[in-house]
This record gives structure tokens, sequence and C-alpha cells, in this order.
């Protein structure tokens, strides 16, 4: 069974840049979770989908982040646009839903704003 | 807010030392988690616990879930240089949302 694939690996922009992140989930997956994960810390929730439906992203910063998952597969990360601050690794993880699943993570993108 | 304090922030051991560390919380958790992350890789999970005053061992790594559902540790027996990597918690709410420790950063010395 492959895992959760997430593209690009690596990103690096100039800031004021757009910047788009791509995660496939596991087969069966329901849910969906995007974090971000800055230098030294732990992973930090931005939005988690349920199917198609965004049903917690009230840590998304909505005035230069967006996310979809329209057909309750793979979803896509935005942030437009891209500043200094927003440098960290950007991971995907999915899980089969329902109150015990188990979370798995792709190998994240790592995203550097110049 | 909702946050998991992890201890220590960084371990440095020898060869074949036991290892253990743990996460509290002022919250309760559904589920508690224990991931392991490699550099440049994402987390990859270690121990699963469901059930409170679960006790889980997977190998030479065992985890609790403390009784209170506030708290959680996990045990390394014998370590070896491959283990050498940063240990997230994880507490998961009834509702799904996932939130994690700051890590605990796992040294060892041949």
């Amino acid at each position: 069974e492959a895992g959760v694939v997430q593209s690009p690996r690596y990103k690096i922009i100039e800031k004021k840049q757009p910047v788009a992140f791509w995660c496939n989930p596991i087969s069966g997956h329901n849910t969906l979770y995007w974090y971000r994960q800055n230098l030294g810390q732990g992973p930090e929730l931005l939005i988690r989908y349920e199917n198609e439906e965004a049903v917690d992203d009230s840590q998304l910063p909505k005035d230069r982040f967006s996310a979809e998952r329209l057909k309750g597969v793979d979803s896509t990360l935005k942030i437009q646009p891209a500043e200094l601050g927003d440098s960290a690794v950007y991971l995907c993880a999915s899980t089969r839903g329902g109150l015990t699943g188990e979370l798995f993570f792709g190998e994240g993108s790592r995203l550097t704003v110049l | 807010g909702q946050q998991l304090n992890q201890s220590p922030q960084s371990m440095f051991i020898q060869e074949g030392e036991d290892v253990s560390m743990n996460c509290t919380s002022s919250s309760i958790f559904n589920t508690w988690l224990w991931y392991k992350q490699d550099p440049g890789e994402g987390p990859v999970l270690l121990i699963a616990l469901y059930k409170a005053g679960e006790l889980t061992s997977n190998g030479r790594l065992t985890a609790q879930f403390g009784i209170t559902r506030k708290d959680s540790f996990l045990n390394i027996s014998a370590s070896i240089p491959s283990d050498v990597g940063i240990y997230f918690c994880a507490g998961r709410f009834q509702g799904g949302k996932l939130i994690f420790g700051q890590g605990t950063e796992l040294s060892v010395k041949p």
C-alpha cells in the first residue's frame, strides 16, 4: 500500500511569490490533515478535512493561505503571497477517520522563503 | 490553550542505556500517539494508545496512557544508534483534532 505522497519535497521562492503544495493520501483514508512544522517544533495543525469538507480550519491564516480537497481525495495547500515567516515544512497526513484512526504522514514539503 | 508539555527537550545517552520521556497536558485526550521523526522525513507512528491506563509495547518501546487521560510516557530499553531522532507525543481529542508536543531530541553515543 502506498503511503501519503507529497510534492514538491523542496521549494525555494522569494517573498510575495505564490506557492502550492500537493498531497495524495493513502487510498481509502477519508480524513486529511495539513500541518506546518517550524524548525525545532512539533507539527501544528492548519486544516483538517473529512472527505471534501473542511471541518477544522481555525488555525489556517486565511488572509494568505487556502486549501482545497475538491473530490475528497487529494488536496492542495496554497500560500499567496508568501512571507519570510512561512518558511517551514508543510506536512500532510491521512487517516481512515473515526475517533481512533491512526495518522500517517507524508515526507513533507520544505519551503524556504527568501 | 490546548498544548502538550513534553520533556525532556533533549537527551544524550550511551548506547545500551534505557530512555524515558513523557508528555502532560491540562486537556483530556481520547488517544495518545507517539511518533519518531528522522531528519528530512515525516513523523512515523511508533505506538498508539486508546484506553486510560493502557500499557503497550512495540519491541524495545513501551508506552502508557495515563489514568487521567492527560499524560503519557514512552520508554526505550537498551538504546541503539538508530534510535537517534526526535520523538513526538500527540494527543487526539474525541472530535478528531490531533495536537503535538514540542519533541524530545534523542542522541545515542556508540
